[in-house]
């Protein structure tokens, strides 16, 4: 079945760090591909999304580019700031309309 | 704030027991979506619903059902309580069920549901 799978966390980095968190998917057909922050105590918020091949979805200064080819979707922010700490989840939309969620990644910012 | 409204904030109950969930939708809102989210299985899709109707299922339970009404909030009953039941339950609405092209959801706050 269609499944996400991201890195494990938890990712531990200092401010004003480069971040990486990959996320790669299984699908059949073309999905929408999506990231999602859990900020402590709070539900799931969108925070971009990719509706085809090479689409960037960006926000917040978060950006991830929907790779077919390599069935990725790799979320990249160039200088994090304590307030990104978060748990972040990679999700897709399959053809069937259910989203699927990643296991999710818990970033650590430090100061 | 997401607009959406979940009661309770906490639940603590015992094995074998029953426990019902509420989710009211952001104002305008047809569908709602209710989430899993555990440890060990991470945020599974559990059911949804629009416009009082059922639409999809996802990993739910025997156990568990769900129903919309006519004012649109939704509640998810989990019934023979287990102890792997334990989990935080979320709630989403979006204006109308998500299709190709996206409607976002909009998540509730969750109701950690703690079975003993």
């Amino acid at each position: 079945g269609d499944s996400v799978t991201q890195m494990e966390g938890p990712v531990t980095l200092s401010e004003e760090a480069f971040l990486t968190i990959n996320c790669t998917y299984t699908a059949t057909g073309y999905p929408s591909l999506f990231w999602y922050v859990q900020y402590p105590g709070e539900g799931l918020q969108l925070l971009l999304k990719a509706t085809k091949a090479d689409d960037k979805g960006s926000n917040k200064g978060f950006e991830a580019t929907y790779r077919k080819e390599t069935t990725s979707f790799h979320l990249e922010k160039g200088s994090v700031q304590v307030s990104d700490s978060a748990v972040y989840f990679c999700a897709l939309l399959n053809r069937d309309d259910k989203i699927i969620f990643g296991k999710g990644t818990r970033l650590h910012i430090l100061p | 704030d997401s607009g959406v409204t979940q009661t309770p904030k906490h639940l603590i109950t015992a094995t074998g027991q029953r426990v019902t969930l509420r989710c009211s939708p952001r104002s305008g809102d047809l569908s709602v979506y209710w989430y899993q989210q555990s440890l060990d299985q991470g945020l599974q899709f559990l059911i949804q619903y629009y416009n009082g109707e059922e639409r999809a299922k996802g990993n739910i339970l025997e156990r568990f059902s769900a129903q919309q009404f006519p004012d649109l909030h939704s509640e998810l009953n989990l019934s023979s309580l287990e102890l792997g039941d334990s989990a935080l339950y979320f709630c989403a609405s979006s204006v109308v069920p998500i299709v190709r092209s996206y409607n976002e959801q909009f998540f509730g706050p969750g109701t950690r549901l703690t079975v003993l």
